[in-house]
């Protein structure tokens, strides 16, 4: 099946800083990869839809100039987080739909930012 | 509004017992209704997709549109089926998904 890889893992960095993650598509094309938010406990918050080649779309409450997405290629689309602060503190997960994949998405196994 | 709604956080059954997690969706056009499920320490996965009208690993969901539900159904739960399961709709043709709040299945020995 389709591999979707996500680093770092976990990171922790201090309030003020940017800290970037990184979603590949490993052996498919992904045109659209999409990135969620993870409280825990509770479900997945969709962030925002990168898109290959133009400016990524933000769903409504996402601050854009504080969540940067890049889709550089067909395989890699990362999210930094900009002078993070504690309440950036979260689990972020990426996702992407193969082409022929009829609409399913595979899984990144998301990045634990902790924020001090 | 796009909405999701898995009433139960918490399901716990006895293995063998019947196993069902409500979904209902509020939902503009005709979405396409996908079931997810996250075992523990792994990464989120795809369990089934009304589409398709499968079972995977025993379970089961049809989509009732008067209802606006699509709820996911297993006849004999198993140890191995505790997890949490997302429902998930999205738009017909395309790739944008929202989940529900999620139900974790608690399957008792």
């Amino acid at each position: 099946g389709a591999v979707v890889s996500q680093h770092p893992s976990r990171v922790i960095c201090k309030s003020g800083t940017s800290v970037k993650i990184e979603c590949r598509s490993l052996d498919f094309q992904a045109t659209t990869m999409f990135w969620y938010r993870q409280f825990p406990k509770q479900s997945l918050m969709l962030m925002a839809t990168s898109n290959e080649g133009s400016k990524a779309t933000y769903e409504q409450g996402v601050e854009k100039d504080k969540f940067l997405i890049n889709h550089a290629s067909l395989t890699l689309s990362t999210l930094t987080v900009t002078s993070a602060h504690p309440e950036d503190s979260s689990f972020y997960i990426c996702s992407a739909p193969p082409a022929t994949g009829e609409g399913k998405l595979f899984f990144g196994s998301g990045t634990q930012l902790s924020v001090l | 509004a796009q909405r999701v709604t898995q009433p139960e956080k918490l399901l716990s059954v006895f293995k063998g017992a019947p196993v069902e997690l409500k979904c209902n969706y509020s939902y503009s056009g005709s979405p396409e209704l996908f079931w997810y499920v996250q075992y523990s320490r792994q990464r989120l996965q795809l369990l089934l997709r009304h589409i398709s009208r499968e079972s995977i690993k025993g379970f089961t969901a049809d989509l009732n549109k008067g209802e606006t539900s699509f709820h996911l159904k297993k006849p004999f739960a198993q140890e191995e089926d505790s997890a949490m399961y997302y429902c998930a709709p999205r738009r017909a043709g395309g790739f944008k998904t929202i989940f529900g709040a999620g139900t974790r299945l608690f399957v008792k020995a």
